[in-house]
């Protein structure tokens, strides 16, 4: 088992540029999320999809999108990518929600000029 | 509603103990705890569920207080091991229970 991975590892952008983040579990997981984190901030909610097919935004969407591919991807795409979306993303996947824990992939440093 | 964590900060020496506290301001459902190390992702250190619920993981271990909203993270005889940033997650009862709001973390040292 992999377990969450995600790719590139790292990704240097021009301001304006767009791409998109890979994220992909073996864990037959239902709930996937993208998270950023940036110092001194923690870990902050992007998007999330509860299910396969569905998706809602977390806590800093805007600037972002998503899709649940199918059950094992789930990608983040910047359309038009800024300097303050500079951050290091991780994905994270969860069984389901209540006794069962997020667990996260090795995250996406991500530098935009 | 992010869960607020204090200290922000603490510096051991070998041996010593620390507690790490995870407040909320809503009731809570459950509490997820986690350490990161530098340049590495969360890695999952245990969830509490129930009210007065305590769990260990070898000289790590949690305890939930469903009443004051709130879980404790004990870490007694430290190692160097030990160091790295430690978060915890919550999820509030009457919410969502599909995701968890991490508070802004930790910085654990752990000096010879």
């Amino acid at each position: 088992n992999a377990g969450v991975t995600q790719t590139p590892k790292f990704q240097v952008l021009k301001t304006g540029q767009s791409m998109t983040l890979q994220c992909a579990q073996d864990m037959n997981h239902n709930s996937m999320y993208w998270y950023r984190q940036d110092p001194g901030m923690g870990l902050r909610l992007i998007y999330y999809s509860a299910s396969e097919g569905t998706t809602d935004k977390g806590e800093v969407p805007n600037g972002y999108n998503v899709s649940r591919l199918n059950k094992r991807e789930f990608s983040l795409r910047l359309e038009s990518a800024a300097p303050s979306q500079t951050s290091v993303y991780f994905c994270a996947s969860r069984r389901a929600g209540g006794v069962d824990t997020q667990y996260f992939g090795p995250g996406t440093r991500l530098t935009v000029l | 509603q992010q869960p607020v964590q204090s200290p922000q900060a603490v510096i051991l020496r070998e041996g010593e103990d620390a507690v790490i506290n995870c407040s909320s301001s809503k009731a809570l459902y459950s509490v997820h705890w986690y350490r990161q190390k530098h340049g590495e992702a969360p890695v999952f250190l245990m969830i509490l569920l129930k009210g007065g619920e305590q769990k260990g993981h070898d000289k790590i271990s949690a305890s939930f207080n469903e009443k004051k909203q709130q879980s404790s993270l004990y870490l007694t005889a430290s190692q160097l091991s030990y160091s790295g940033t430690y978060f915890c997650g919550t999820e509030n009862r009457g919410g969502s229970n599909y995701k968890l709001t991490f508070g802004k973390g930790t910085l654990l040292t752990v000096n010879p």
